[in-house]
């Protein structure tokens, strides 16, 4: 069946630092692939998504890219700040099923 | 922008009793679902909902957990005879068409003594 397995939390950088949070998937056929975010005391929000081998999705300096040979939708920024401070969610959904499968969420801490 | 609101934001309730989970979708939205994130561990998938009838739903949406659209704008989760197992954040999403995004609410913490 479909997973998606991301790095452990929590991650703790300094402001301005580069992020990287690992994600990998396993899925029968092309799933599209999300990156969704949950900033404190609020609900899960869409932060970019690609819906094919080597699409780039980007928003708010975070970028990720489709990557089938490794399937992996690793995502980056160059340079964070404190207001990043979330917990990061990648997810898949293949196209008969529509249902989000999600890994399980890395808490990013930015500090000043 | 508009939102889907959750309420309420955290429940406790005694196992065996039954809850119910209420979630606004946006108003012109047509597909409706719930997941659910027990502490430490994968948000997953319980139901989706079309048409007024449940168009998908997993393996953990047992005969214990019922969804309704009572009228033109909730959407309902109930759980019939809550276990401890069942304590998690609980999350609604509607989106207008399986093409777009999801619109998630905050979520609703459910804990059962």
């Amino acid at each position: 069946g479909n997973s998606v397995t991301q790095m452990e939390g929590p991650v703790t950088l300094s402001e301005e630092a580069f992020l990287t949070i690992n994600c990998t998937y396993t899925a029968t056929g092309y799933p599209s692939l999300f990156w969704y975010v949950q900033y404190p005391g609020e609900g899960l929000q869409l932060l970019l998504k690609a819906t094919k081998a080597d699409d780039k999705g980007s928003n708010k300096g975070f970028e990720a890219t489709y990557r089938k040979e490794t399937t992996s939708f690793h995502l980056e920024k160059g340079s964070v700040q404190v207001s990043d401070s979330a917990v990061y969610f990648c997810a898949l959904s293949d196209h008969s099923g529509y249902a989000l499968n999600f890994g399980k969420g890395t808490s990013l801490l930015v500090t000043p | 922008e508009p939102e889907v609101t959750q309420t309420p934001s955290h429940q406790v309730t005694q196992m065996g009793q039954e809850v119910i989970l209420r979630c606004v979708p946006i108003s012109n939205h047509l597909y409706f679902y719930w997941y659910r994130q027990i502490l430490g561990q994968k948000v997953e998938f319980l139901v989706s909902f079309y048409n007024n009838e449940i168009s998908e739903k997993s393996e953990i949406f047992d005969d214990q957990f019922s969804v309704e659209r009572p009228d033109g704008s909730n959407f309902t989760l109930k759980i019939r005879s809550t276990k401890l197992e069942d304590s998690a954040m609980y999350f609604c999403a509607s989106r207008i068409d399986p093409n777009y995004g999801y619109t998630f609410g905050s979520g609703t913490r459910l804990t059962v003594v």
